[in-house]
């Protein structure tokens, strides 16, 4: 049973420039989170989908944003990047939230 | 608001002991907690997971417990070994469907 797949594991782009990064649920998992976590720093939600919606955000800017499709699999764009946007992001999925959260081993975004 | 702390931020204890990690919050209206594991540079390991009507979970010499009304969880680490060095991070799910993180605990087994 394929877990959590995040795909590229690594990625450099200069700055200004657009990415996408992208993210497989585990099977049974119809909820998938984005998270990023800067070195030495907790993960920070950047927001969730749920049925094809953005469900919940945090305070991230609208230059993030993504997309949930209908075999539940997701998309994190990110535009006009910044220097502070390197960091590893994570996807997590779970089953509407509230049975447990199963992690990629994220995506490491340099910005240069 | 739902806040989750963690004591100690950092512990460095010789292989061979027992060893327990806390992990608290301030509202007891949680769906579950989650400990994870996280190695420099991954991602998030989960290790064990305690749903709302659950006291305590064991997953080989892991076993953590909560008490909801207290506001508490503890992941007890027995015969700790090198290999078990890394950041220990608890979460809870509330009314939100989000993870709620404390800041973590950075774990060190001196051979």
């Amino acid at each position: 049973d394929a877990g959590v797949t995040q795909s590229p594991t690594h990625l450099i782009k200069t700055r200004g420039q657009q990415v996408t990064l992208r993210c497989s649920p585990k099977s049974g998992h119809d909820t998938v989170s984005w998270y990023q976590q800067a070195l030495g720093q907790g993960p920070q939600f950047i927001f969730q989908y749920y049925e094809e919606e953005e469900r919940q955000r945090g305070n991230f800017p609208d230059r993030f944003s993504g997309h949930q499709f209908p075999n539940y699999s997701s998309e994190l764009n990110v535009n006009a990047l910044l220097l502070g946007d390197s960091a590893l992001y994570l996807c997590a999925s779970s089953s509407g939230g509230v049975y447990g959260y199963t992690f990629g081993s994220g995506t490491r975004l340099t910005v240069v | 608001k739902q806040e989750v702390t963690q004591i100690p931020a950092a512990l460095s204890v010789p292989e061979g002991e027992n060893l327990v990690l806390n992990c608290s919050f301030t509202d007891s209206a949680i769906y579950n907690l989650q400990w994870f594991r996280q190695d420099p540079g991954k991602g998030l390991t989960s290790l064990l997971l305690i749903q709302s009507s659950q006291r305590e979970q064991t997953s080989g010499r892991l076993n953590a417990s909560l008490d909801k009304s207290s506001g508490r969880s503890t992941l007890y680490i027995a015969a700790s070994q090198p290999g078990d060095s890394a950041t220990y991070l608890c979460a809870v799910v509330g009314s939100n469907y989000q993870l709620i993180w404390g800041a973590g605990t950075k774990l060190i087994i001196k051979p």
